[in-house]
């Protein structure tokens, strides 16, 4: 049962652009949503997170949008480097914790230059 | 060492046999996470370790897989009669309390031929 869902899988954007990461949630009981980019080869980095009492987060060129009546929330990378290029995955738990944390299936993100 | 280290990185074996996967964690660095990544999926949860609590398996699949942490520190995940679908990436992480960030370690490639 997959309760985390990611799109799309794929993406590729022209460095500058700003790459939009889409997730949707079933479980109203998450209220952390943690964003996690992995490299080749490298096991994933914690991005940036977000709890529900809040609709965005920025950090540095990252932001996270969070849309609780919807369920939904997203990644956006503005003005984006190839160095960006990786896979992204969004991820929630509830407790404000780490334990079980539920994943989305990823996104490859490309940026060309 | 300042991250997670994983051992060994890449792990061939034949389908029936035991495997051992070993973590070290983040000194001083309280909980420990097991998770799976399948070809194409996102993370699985496996089992989590917090101080000397009882761990939390309840994302084992199979009571083939089997997990212990010795002294609070380096954790060892088994795997009993391995089959082919145990093929994938098994990430450990490591985080100061439960509710701090998640470090990951590049993780051992199972394969099982």
């Amino acid at each position: 049962q997959q309760q985390v869902k990611q799109s799309p899988q794929s993406l590729i954007v022209q460095k500058g652009g700003i790459p939009i990461i889409n997730c949707a949630y079933e479980n109203t009981a998450f209220d952390y949503f943690p964003w996690y980019q992995q490299f080749p080869g490298k096991g994933p980095a914690l991005l940036i997170a977000i709890r529900p009492d809040v609709s965005e987060k920025k950090e540095g060129r990252f932001t996270i949008s969070f849309n609780k009546s919807a369920k939904q929330f997203s990644l956006h990378i503005m003005d984006s480097q190839p160095g960006d290029s990786a896979t992204y995955f969004c991820a929630a738990s509830t407790d404000f914790g780490n334990e079980k944390l539920t994943f989305g299936t990823g996104t490859r993100l490309t940026i060309i230059p | 060492g300042a991250g997670v280290s994983q051992s060994p990185s890449n792990k061939v074996t034949e389908k029936g046999k035991d495997v051992e996967l070993r973590c070290d964690p983040i000194s001083g660095h309280t909980a420990l996470y097991w998770y799976r990544q399948s070809l194409g999926q996102g993370l699985e949860f496996l089992i989590y370790f917090q101080g000397n609590s009882a761990p939390d398996k309840s994302g084992l699949p199979s009571d083939r897989f089997s997990a212990e942490r010795t002294g609070g520190s380096v954790s060892t995940l088994t795997i009993q009669r391995t089959q082919q679908e145990d093929s994938a990436v098994y990430l450990c992480a490591s985080s100061l309390v439960r509710n701090s960030p998640l470090h990951f370690g590049n993780g051992t490639r199972l394969t099982v031929t």
